[in-house]
């Protein structure tokens, strides 16, 4: 299983571009990196998921270099309202995969100010 | 939009006691997950279900927990005899099926052991 590292504390301010940044230096080759968002006693919540090169939905986009050992999530001009943690997890948990089990991380807690 | 219920949101028990922790998943889902997450801490996987049977469990998921889905619809993690230790934040997901990755969330049940 392919550990990651994000940073555990990220502040931005209303209106900004917010990336993080996630290192999985030992990713495998059917391993998928997803990102979930948790706010405070709440589930989480999925944001995106991607294998390689640039995902993008409506919530944010995930760029993956090719070497594929990190990984960045963007969330375009944020808002007070994205203050949360955000978990990027990396597994075998992609179309197909019959598991699923998500290993979670402490995440980063982001902190968005007026 | 479909969600995932649980019930209830909060349950106090005392130290050996039996609690059960009820889910609804979102319907036509086919995988079902419990995780937990200890106030502070990491979310923790617990077990997962599929065609009515457990398809993986972690090493906290011991002889003290069971799942079943009794009536088709509802999702049941019962802890026979509770610890303190066992105080967390529940949270049971679902997804849909194989060709999805995508795990949904309820809003978990608060359980605190006395």
């Amino acid at each position: 299983l392919a550990k990651t590292t994000q940073p555990i504390s990220m502040d931005s301010y209303e209106g900004q571009e917010v990336n993080i940044t996630c290192s999985h230096n030992n990713i495998a080759t059917n391993d998928y990196i997803t990102w979930y968002q948790q706010f405070p006693s709440q589930g989480p919540r999925f944001i995106i998921q991607g294998y390689k090169t640039k995902v993008t939905n409506e919530v944010a986009s995930l760029f993956i270099p090719a070497d594929r050992k990190s990984s960045t999530l963007s969330l375009p001009r944020v808002s007070l309202s994205d203050t949360a943690v955000y978990y990027c997890l990396v597994g075998d948990i992609g179309r197909g995969s019959t598991l699923g089990r998500l290993y979670f991380g402490r995440g980063t807690q982001l902190t968005v100010w007026p | 939009e479909p969600e995932v219920t649980q019930t209830p949101s909060h349950q106090v028990t005392q130290m050996g006691q039996e609690v059960i922790l009820r889910c609804v998943p979102i319907s036509n889902h086919l995988y079902f997950y419990w995780y937990r997450q200890i106030l502070g801490q990491k979310v923790e996987f617990l077990v997962s279900f599929y065609n009515n049977e457990i398809s993986e469990k972690s090493e906290i998921f011991d002889d003290q927990f069971s799942v079943e889905r009794p009536d088709g619809s509802n999702f049941t993690l019962k802890i026979r005899s509770t610890k303190l230790e066992d105080s967390a934040m529940y949270f049971c997901a679902s997804r849909p099926g194989d060709a999805s990755y995508e795990q949904y969330f309820g809003p978990g049940t608060r359980l605190t052991v006395t």
